[in-house]
This record gives C-alpha cells, sequence and structure tokens, in this order.
C-alpha cells in the first residue's frame, strides 16, 4: 500500500538554526499537509498545500515556517530560526481529493525535532 | 472554532467492548473522524461520519449524533494491539476551512 515518507526520522538542532524536513507524499495524491505534535498535546494543523501554493495556514505558521514542492515528489517544511517550542514530531500528511471531501488524509510517520 | 472533548484514558479488558465519546461545540458542522495513533507512531485512519447514525468496520464502529454534538467510537472483541490513543477530528467549516481539527485523544489501554 502506497505510503507518506518523512526524512529524517529525528532532527536534532540548536536554537536559532535552519532546518528543513522533507516529505515525499502518495504520488497520486493532490493535496499536502503539515501537522505538529508537541509531546503529550494534541495534534495540530500547520498548514495545506495545493496546486504549488498554501491554501490554508494556521496561526501556529508563522513567518518562522515556509513550505516548498521543489520537485514533483518532495514536499519540504522550512523553519528559519528554530526555538526551544518548535521541538515536536511534525507529521506530513497528503489526500487524493479536496480536504473538504470525505477522503481521510495519510500521515507520515513522522519526523521528531529536538531543539538544544 | 471546535471545542473537542475526549475522556483522557481508559483502561478495558482483552475481548470485551470498549466506548470512547467526543463531544464537539462547531457552528459548521461538516464531519468527524476518528484516527488511531499507536505512541511514536503516525495516525491511521479508521472511521468517517457527517450524516447521524452509525457506521460499522469489522471491529470498529463509529456512531454520531449531530443535533447533541456526540460521536463515539466502539471498539469489540479487544485485542492487545488495540491499546493506542484514538483521536477524534472535526471539521468546522463555518469560517471557510476544510481541515478538521484534533482533539487531545484518548489513551487506551488494553490489559490480558
Amino acid at each position: 500500500e502506497p505510503e507518506v515518507t518523512q526524512t529524517p526520522s529525528h532532527q536534532v538542532t540548536q536554537m536559532g538554526q535552519e532546518v528543513i524536513l522533507r516529505c515525499v507524499p502518495i504520488s497520486n495524491h493532490l493535496y499536502f499537509y503539515w501537522y505538529r505534535q508537541i509531546l503529550g498535546q494534541k495534534v495540530e494543523f500547520l498548514v495545506s498545500f495545493y496546486n504549488n501554493e498554501i491554501s490554508e495556514k494556521s496561526e501556529i505558521f508563522d513567518d518562522q515556517f515556509s513550505v516548498e514542492r521543489p520537485d514533483g515528489s518532495n514536499f519540504t517544511l522550512k523553519i528559519r530560526s528554530t526555538k526551544l517550542e518548535d521541538s515536536a514530531m511534525y507529521f506530513c500528511a497528503s489526500s487524493e481529493e479536496h480536504p473538504y471531501s470525505n477522503q481521510p488524509q495519510h500521515f507520515g510517520d513522522g519526523t521528531r525535532l529536538s531543539i538544544l | 472554532g471546535q471545542n473537542i472533548d475526549q475522556p483522557t484514558e481508559m483502561t478495558a479488558t482483552e475481548g470485551a467492548i470498549v466506548q470512547i465519546n467526543c463531544t464537539y461545540q462547531t457552528s459548521g458542522f461538516n464531519g468527524l473522524f476518528w484516527y488511531q495513533q499507536h505512541a511514536g507512531e503516525a495516525p491511521t485512519f479508521l472511521s468517517y461520519n457527517v450524516l447521524d447514525g452509525l457506521e460499522e468496520k469489522g471491529r470498529f464502529s463509529s456512531f454520531l449524533s449531530r443535533s447533541k454534538g456526540y460521536s463515539y467510537l466502539l471498539l469489540k472483541e479487544l485485542q492487545m494491539k488495540d491499546s493506542a490513543s484514538y483521536l477524534c477530528a472535526v471539521r468546522d467549516a463555518s469560517g471557510g476551512s476544510y481541515i478538521p481539527t484534533f482533539g487531545r485523544g484518548t489513551s487506551l489501554i488494553v490489559h490480558p
């Protein structure tokens, strides 16, 4: 069964450094998402992406964050100047249809980001 | 925005039945999802309800009452591998968003 893949599985970065999290969505999916989950807390939406542009973003997704689809397969999340509170599990997800539909989002296994 | 409430933790015995409740408050309800999340892993989709009633899928069933702002996930014939967090996610389209909001999840512990 096709799956969303994320790399790396664990990223350790010094505060203030830039980090790029990478995702390969399921190949025939058109809608892509980033979520984060701080340890012990709920899954929080960051951003959705369709047709090479951001379609929706949350209050968490401020100017420190950016997303890109640099080629036909990768979808990346960049955090420009990391803060301690950015430490979390970051999940990439994709869906075949518009999020308005009943089709679920398929999640990757996540990247655990640890900021020191 | 939504206010989604689930019990924090539940325990049950292998082979038993457990019901995990989710209540929500929205002004533009447009669907409710249940996901399973094992510790340190990705959420995986279990069920979707948008109309009132029961959706059955194998050992798992999900029920929705839109008038009461209430859903439950029913797990039958519990197995040890069902120990996980169960996430209720609600879509509220009133503000133009199509993205479901997740509750904090219910941690289910299945013991022998």
